[in-house]
């Protein structure tokens, strides 16, 4: 399998449960990050990893917690979450991290709603 | 207050016709452009790019120009395909990771 790969790709979650989002990506690249784009809106970056170092934790509330365990693997640890939460999570992978000429591989995204 | 704006939500253009797609921003210091392409429920994919020392840059049928006097960038598509119905986002660097992303402009092209 090749690129960017999130599941699941749908998710229903009440705001008392927790879940994870999951990414994959297989172009042996540097860099992952977390974009939330909700609806009407510009894409948002929430974190962002380089060689498995946060380096970036855009504001975002701690009910959304990032992991990245390896190189090739991020994850988005949930719970507790608000309706207002609800939008596409996506996960993108970039070779290098602090270049202006290096554009980010995404992946299909998880359409999350929080009921 | 957004640094990218794509003031407009969505265009339609017949099938072999131009596309130009616009996009305008407020930072001075953003020197690294992008534009992707995004179907439903899939991901952004990455279209073509251009830096501010270029004002123009060529990947067969799509264009994107840049003015930095106005602080505006463009993308055109000629001629325009029907498989090119998708979303489209603008995105813009100061030389960082930190892409800020346009609100996006929904393209049909009719057939």
């Amino acid at each position: 399998e090749t690129g960017v790969t999130q599941t699941p790709r749908h998710l229903v979650m009440g705001m008392t449960n927790k879940k994870s989002l999951k990414c994959e990506q297989h172009l042996g690249h540097n860099a992952m990050y977390w974009y939330k784009q909700s609806a009407k809106k510009p894409l948002e970056l929430m974190f962002v990893y380089s060689l498995e170092e946060r380096v970036e934790n855009n504001s975002v509330p701690s009910r959304f917690s990032p992991e990245c365990p390896n190189s090739s693997h991020l994850f988005l640890h949930l719970h507790t979450l608000q309706p207002e939460d609800s939008a596409l999570y996506l996960c993108a992978s970039s070779q290098d991290l602090y270049s202006g000429g290096t554009e980010a591989f995404f992946g299909q995204g998880t359409r999350l709603t929080v009921v | 207050d957004q640094q990218v704006k794509q003031n407009s939500p969505s265009l339609s253009v017949q099938e072999g016709r131009i596309s130009i797609l616009n996009c305008d921003y407020t930072n001075s210091m953003f020197d690294y452009f992008l534009w992707y392409k995004k179907y439903p429920a899939e991901g952004p994919t990455f279209l073509i790019s251009i830096s501010s020392i270029k004002d123009k840059n060529e990947d067969g049928r799509f264009t994107v120009f840049l003015n930095k006097s106005a602080k505006h960038l463009s993308l055109h598509i000629v001629p325009s395909q029907p498989g090119d119905s998708a979303v489209y986002f603008c995105a813009a660097s100061d030389g960082t990771y930190k892409y800020i992303f346009g609100t996006g402009t929904r393209l049909k092209v009719l057939a």
